[in-house]
């Protein structure tokens, strides 16, 4: 069965640290993995990953992807209390027509 | 530009009653249409999606339905709301490739 897992689950930290979140997964033909931010309401797109080992980057959030061990992180540097929120990954899944599959997302709070 | 509605923002029902959550999307075809639900400070629950018209799969057993009458919209029902049901509902669209997913605001059901 295809899944995508995230750890940690929650993740307190003070402003000016560097965290680093994971995402594993295990889906039928993989062809991209997704990072998202959730502050309030809907979640926003922050990067596309279908490549190994190449980095992705804006500003202080960076992510890379390592389809060989088959997981990706993403990073944050120097955390702002506005970097507090739920990080999703997803993995669209080509089995069964395709659907778009969703980590438990780690919530991260940033303390001033 | 593509664009995706999702409405009500939020909604109080009691118990037993019936719920209709509507989602359109603009600017698109064929886009692959999902509902997720969400508890709070989690991840997202895949609920049902759809890669065509009247074509619904279900990803858990549950007191809820989906429908996909015209190719841009994609309601998400119950004929009888139970406590259990309470949460954060997203609307999302894909296209074909399943790349990077779009959002509506999401609905905040709350059963009582």
């Amino acid at each position: 069965e295809d899944k995508v897992v995230q750890s940690p689950l929650s993740l307190v930290v003070h402003e000016g640290d560097t965290v680093t979140l994971n995402c594993s997964y295990e889906v039928t033909n993989f062809r991209s993995l997704l990072w998202y931010k959730q502050e309030k309401k809907a979640p926003t797109f922050l990067f596309m990953l279908t490549s190994s080992g190449i980095e992705k980057k804006s500003g202080r959030l960076s992510s890379i992807l390592d389809k060989k061990e088959l997981f990706s992180i993403l990073n944050i540097t120097a955390t702002q209390t506005g970097d507090s929120a739920i990080y999703l990954c997803a993995v669209p899944s080509y089995n069964q027509g395709g659907k778009l599959i969703f980590g438990q997302g780690t919530e991260l709070s940033v303390k001033p | 530009s593509q664009t995706i509605h999702q409405w009500p923002a939020t909604l109080v029902q009691p118990v037993g009653s019936p719920l209709s959550l509507e989602c359109t999307v603009e600017g698109t075809s064929n886009p692959n249409l999902y509902w997720y639900r969400q508890a709070a400070g989690r991840g997202l629950q895949l609920l049902f999606y759809s890669v065509g018209i009247g074509q619904i799969s279900s990803e858990v057993p549950q007191n809820l339905s989906a429908s996909r009458p015209q190719d841009r919209q994609f309601i998400l029902s119950s004929k009888k709301l139970l406590l259990s049901d309470s949460g954060f509902y997203l609307c999302a669209w894909t296209g074909l490739m399943n790349t990077e997913a779009f959002f509506g605001q999401g609905t905040r059901l709350t059963v009582v």
